[in-house]
């Protein structure tokens, strides 16, 4: 699976939008970006995945750029709860690429 | 309720005694994985299984063993843990085919003396 490159730490103001960028230069054409979610030390919680369209569901946005070598998880109006590590991986759901590798994630502090 | 069960929570035990960590899952799902998670280390993948009966290596699978058996069960093992494999694990599941998202568990913090 392809290597992500995210930033440690990022803070937001409460209300206001949160961008979370990931970096994926190397991502195969049949690999999807998925994001997650860890709050404290509870399981990470799955948020949104993409392949080559931007993504919106209830709780997010996931803008892909076109050469697919980047992506940035939006949450529209962050809010305290959203206070978490977030992860982004890359990962084709196949049987010759199962090892799904996370990374250290961004710690995203939302903040009154 | 979709879910991914492990069993204990917290555990504290002391080298070399025998332990499993059990982690079940209701979603028949084919593939299962297990993570273990340090401080700055982020999560780090032991083993994972495919389907029943086949098993493979992640990232750090020294010390650990797997099992599966069954479809819905993966049994973490740790036939003589040492101080070093205190940590958070998590096991997870995912479907196969598409893009299915892996679901997590709840975690099992362990404590090696």
């Amino acid at each position: 699976d392809a290597k992500t490159t995210q930033p440690t730490s990022m803070d937001c103001a409460e209300g206001r939008a949160a961008n979370l960028p990931c970096n994926h230069s190397t991502i195969s054409g049949n690999e999807y970006v998925y994001w997650y979610r860890q709050i404290h030390s509870q399981g990470p919680q799955y948020i949104i995945h993409g392949l080559k369209n931007n993504e919106t569901n209830e709780m997010a946005s996931l803008i892909i750029t076109e050469d697919r070598k980047s992506s940035t998880l939006i949450l529209p109006h962050a809010t305290l709860r959203d206070t978490a590590v977030y992860y982004c991986i890359v990962s084709a759901n196949t049987g010759t690429a199962s090892k799904l590798t996370f990374g250290t994630g961004t710690r995203l502090q939302v903040t009154l | 309720e979709a879910q991914v069960t492990q069993n204990p929570r917290y555990l504290i035990t002391v080298t070399g005694k025998k332990l499993t960590v059990t982690c079940s899952q209701n979603m028949n799902h084919e593939y299962m994985s297990w993570y273990r998670q340090d401080p700055g280390l982020g999560l780090r993948q032991i083993y994972y299984s495919m389907n029943v009966e086949v098993t493979d290596k992640g990232d750090v699978p020294e010390g650990y063993k797997v099992s599966r058996k069954e479809k819905r069960n993966f049994p973490l093992i740790l036939e003589s843990p040492s101080p070093n494999q205190t940590s958070l694990y998590f096991c997870a599941s995912r479907g196969w085919g598409g893009s299915s998202p892996l679901h997590f568990g709840n975690g099992t913090r362990l404590t090696v003396t």
